[in-house]
């Protein structure tokens, strides 16, 4: 099976500006997680989504959503963007027979 | 609040030298247990997981790990590193009241010099 993937791998964005992350689970995992990754915080949960529904929040502003597809597909988006939302944000999907989650490569958000 | 710490920031070893990651939890619910690896430049791979039974698990590339519930922790044993060991190792926990969602420690860079 192909594993995670993300999409862009790279942005550079400007304050005040949105962006949106793409991630393909792997194929049959119905479980999308996102994290945010940064040297001072470590990895921390944003939400996850299952069939099409978000089941879980992390501790981040309103400005940081989600959503999931039909084909388990899920975006991620952040408004008005801030200098310190600069990070490396992970997808993982989760195999529900076995409670383990498969991270993507991550997309390298850089506001300036 | 459930968390999860370990106990180094930075671990520098010889090759050869033998490795032990600590990892605790605080929570004394049921937990499922994970520890995670991530080489420069590369995604987060699964290295070893406990859901069950026995408490010494092993994992890939010669790790293994021991849960003890007494003392809520996990630690990661390897008896031998190699330089291809240099990498950020994370603990990471999932707790029965809390989805399906994974709580991370803060990662343990782990240099092995040649």
């Amino acid at each position: 099976k192909a594993g995670v993937t993300q999409t862009p791998r790279y942005l550079i964005k400007t304050r005040g500006q949105q962006v949106t992350l793409s991630c393909s689970p792997i194929s049959g995992h119905r479980s999308v997680s996102w994290y945010q990754q940064t040297p001072g915080q470590g990895l921390q949960f944003l939400f996850e989504y299952f069939s099409e529904t978000q089941r879980n929040k992390g501790n981040f502003p309103g400005r940081f959503s989600g959503r999931q597809f039909s084909n388990s597909r899920s975006e991620m988006n952040v408004s008005t963007l801030e200098l310190g939302d600069s990070a490396l944000y992970l997808c993982a999907s989760t195999d529900s027979d076995t409670d383990t989650q498969y991270f993507g490569p991550g997309t390298r958000l850089t506001v300036l | 609040a459930q968390s999860v710490s370990q106990h180094n920031h930075h671990v520098i070893l010889s090759e050869a030298a033998s490795l032990e990651l600590g990892c605790n939890y605080s929570y004394g619910g049921t937990v499922n247990l994970f520890w995670y690896v991530q080489y420069p430049g590369q995604h987060l791979q699964l290295l070893l997981k406990y859901f069950s039974g026995d408490p010494l698990v092993k994992g890939i590339k010669g790790f293994e790990a021991e849960f003890i519930k007494s003392k809520f922790s996990f630690n990661l044993r390897k008896p031998s590193v190699q330089w291809s060991d240099t990498a950020e190792y994370f603990c990471a926990v999932i707790f029965d009241n809390y989805g399906q969602n994974f709580v991370f420690g803060p990662g343990t860079r782990l240099s092995v010099l040649p």
